[in-house]
């Protein structure tokens, strides 16, 4: 079946600097990749939708230069929390549309701790 | 704005009894899927239902649609041990689409 992954599969990282989290569709072209974020124990929370070639498109409380996010190609999406603080520690997932189809797949998840 | 709920938040079981967790929209939805994730581990598609009405059977999984397509349920047939992990039903913000609004999540923990 189609994959999607995630690298790094979990990092750590001081307050202050800047984590980046690819999100690589392996086996098929994703024109749209979607990024969530899961607390413990609590579900996913979109937080942006990466367009390849364009601009993301945020959700509402979502900082965009807090959370850059790049898709400069059909395979591959990029979400880099820039300064990042203890609060943004959390589990970041991805999932990336197949082009075509509609069939959606999620990666891995990227788990960041900001210490 | 539109809300998807899940319940129950948490059940344990014993092995081989049965479990269901329900899913309700605010809104009527095109579709609704389904995903099991395990502990520490990332969400993994199980189904996706279209149809008003809709019944799907995967093994000892069962998955409803409502007729009014605004609620769903996941049954397990006598549970495994491999079943535990946290069920989140997910459906589509607006009545299409592709970004999709998940339930709180069921955890299912079962004593062997």
């Amino acid at each position: 079946g189609a994959v999607v992954s995630q690298h790094p599969s979990w990092v750590i990282c001081k307050s202050g600097t800047s984590v980046k989290i690819e999100c690589r569709s392996l086996d098929f072209q994703a024109t749209t990749m979607f990024w969530y974020r899961q607390f413990p124990k609590q579900s996913l929370m979109l937080m942006a939708t990466s367009n390849e070639g364009s601009k993301a498109t945020y959700e509402q409380g979502v900082e965009k230069d807090k959370f850059l996010i790049n898709h400069a190609s059909l395979t591959l999406s990029t979400l880099t929390v820039t300064s990042a603080h203890p609060e943004d520690s959390s589990f970041y997932i991805c999932s990336a549309l197949r082009t075509g189809t509609g069939e959606l797949f999620f990666g891995e998840g990227s788990r960041l701790t900001v210490l | 704005g539109q809300q998807v709920m899940q319940i129950p938040q948490y059940q344990h079981v014993q092995e081989g009894e049965d479990f269901t967790t329900y899913c309700n929209s605010s809104t009527t939805l095109s579709n609704i899927q389904w995903y099991k994730q395990r502990p520490g581990g990332h969400p993994v598609f199980l189904i996706q239902l279209v149809k008003s009405g809709e019944v799907k059977k995967q093994k000892r999984l069962t998955f409803q649609f409502g007729e009014a397509k605004k609620n769903s349920s996941l049954h397990i047939t006598a549970t495994q041990t491999t079943d535990v992990g946290t069920y989140f039903c997910a459906g589509p913000r607006g009545e299409y689409g592709n970004k999709l609004v998940f339930g709180a999540g069921t955890i299912l923990r079962v004593k062997s």
